[in-house]
């Protein structure tokens, strides 16, 4: 079974502080996504990467960077971290399999910023 | 259609009842069609992946149809089971095929 894992399921930051969000997968998927979720607007892709050290912008990237200096890992980062960053962040991984790219997703880091 | 797009936005059906939710996803540039279900506290779990106009696809009580050409596909639950209150999400691949985009999903509830 593919693994997605995320770092934490609950965090409590402050206005201003330096946020690491991290997400390993153990199946050596060459793809990984961070995407955030918000009532009533869904799964909105952040940044992806589809191989070591690169990365690309998705449809929301303000205020957000990333890192990935192994395969396995994909890093989140707020730099300054602000109140309207409070959301659920979710990471996911996929590779080519039977024609598609099926996603995987971690389980979800809820993210309050206070 | 530019982006991906879900209705009803959510739904409450009592058990045994079949139910059908909508999908609708830009036709030009189609790679696939993705369902996920995603039940609370859990992560999203792939459910279909379609590629082909015509094709259906089902797991169970749950099937998935798919139109490229005109850009919609169904998702049907016949005999809803209160364990199949999720939310439902689709995503299409257009363009980048790696990269999905996803509807705001349907969020169903099934009560006894």
């Amino acid at each position: 079974d593919v693994k997605v894992t995320q770092s934490s399921r609950y965090l409590v930051k402050r206005t201003g502080e330096k946020v690491f969000l991290e997400c390993v997968q153990d199946m050596d998927h060459e793809n990984m996504f961070w995407y955030r979720q918000d009532p009533g607007l869904g799964l909105r892709l952040i940044y992806f990467s589809y191989d070591v050290k690169m990365k690309e912008k998705g449809d929301i990237p303000e205020g957000y960077s990333v890192s990935r200096e192994k395969k396995e890992r994909f890093s989140l980062i707020l730099e300054s971290a602000s109140t309207n960053q409070t959301s659920m962040y979710l990471c996911a991984s996929s590779t080519l399999r039977q024609g598609s790219y099926e996603q995987y997703f971690g389980p979800g880091t809820r993210l309050t910023v206070t | 259609i530019l982006n991906v797009e879900q209705s009803p936005q959510s739904l409450h059906v009592q058990e045994g009842d079949s139910t059908n939710f909508t999908c609708s996803f830009p036709s030009s540039n189609f790679y696939a069609l993705h369902w996920y279900r995603w039940e609370t506290a859990k992560s999203p779990e792939a459910l279909f992946v379609m590629t082909l106009n015509g094709d259906e696809k089902k797991k169970g009580r749950i099937s998935a149809t798919l139109n490229t050409k005109e850009g919609y596909s169904y998702l049907y639950i016949k005999g809803s089971q209160p364990e199949d209150s999720a939310t439902y999400l689709c995503a299409s691949n257009t363009g980048t095929a790696s990269k999905l985009t996803f509807g705001t999903g349907t969020r169903l509830q099934v009560t006894l």
